[in-house]
């Protein structure tokens, strides 16, 4: 079965550390989405983008993260400089174009900010 | 705006049948039904569309009523695998972007 794959599975850094997380969406799938679990929360969507262009970032805090698909088998998000209060679990999600259709999401990264 | 799901948890035991409710203040055209283990990413169900057509699981069974703008998942004769956190998400304005329900719990004892 195609996967989606994140990577790290786990990230544990200080405060004020850079974090990359890195995605492959499923060969084929066409739309790509950011979201963020904690238990507070729940499962927010943080941005997602659509034949690798960015149509949505408006859940992701613009002064510290941001989001790129350099090709379509990659996207990146990026935090910069990272706090306690972004440990989360960050899940990207793949899928085809339109409301209709089911997102498949990766493992996620448990990430832990001291 | 999020949907809303009941209840936040329940627990069965092996063969019982349980109901997840997912309401939303807004206008639905379909919804989203996901399932998540514990440690683990949330896996797709199902899809209702306004219409009633159906698009998912073979085991697990949903209604979707437009006028009340809530959809519910029905598990019958529940198995041990089924525990999980059951998620809806509704798309905003009829895009990709699901909004997601906090969630209910699931726990299905032998």
């Amino acid at each position: 079965d195609a996967r989606v794959t994140q990577t790290p599975r786990h990230k544990v850094t200080e405060m004020g550390q850079e974090v990359t997380m890195r995605c492959q969406p499923i060969l084929g799938h066409n739309t790509v989405f950011w979201y963020r679990q904690t238990m507070m929360q729940g499962l927010e969507l943080l941005a997602y983008f659509r034949n690798r262009a960015p149509l949505d970032d408006s859940g992701m805090p613009k002064d510290r993260f941001s989001a790129e698909m350099p090709d379509a088998t990659l996207a990146t998000l990026k935090i910069q400089p990272s706090e306690p209060r972004d440990s989360a679990v960050y899940f990207c999600a793949s899928g085809l174009w339109g409301s209709n259709q089911p997102q498949h999401f990766g493992d996620g990264t448990r990430l832990s900010i001291l | 705006q999020q949907p809303v799901q009941s209840p936040q948890a329940v627990i069965l035991r092996e063969g019982e049948d349980a109901v997840i409710n997912c309401s939303s203040s807004k206008a639905l055209y379909s919804v989203h039904w996901y399932r998540q283990k514990h440690g683990e990413a949330p896996v797709f169900l199902m899809i209702l569309l306004k219409g009633g057509e159906q698009k998912g699981h073979e085991k697990i069974s949903a209604s979707f009523n437009e006028k009340k703008q809530q959809s519910s998942l029905y598990l019958t004769a529940s198995q041990l695998s089924y525990s999980g956190t059951y998620f809806c998400g509704t798309p905003r304005g009829g895009s990709e972007k699901l909004v997601f329900g906090k969630g209910t719990k699931l726990t299905v004892n032998p």
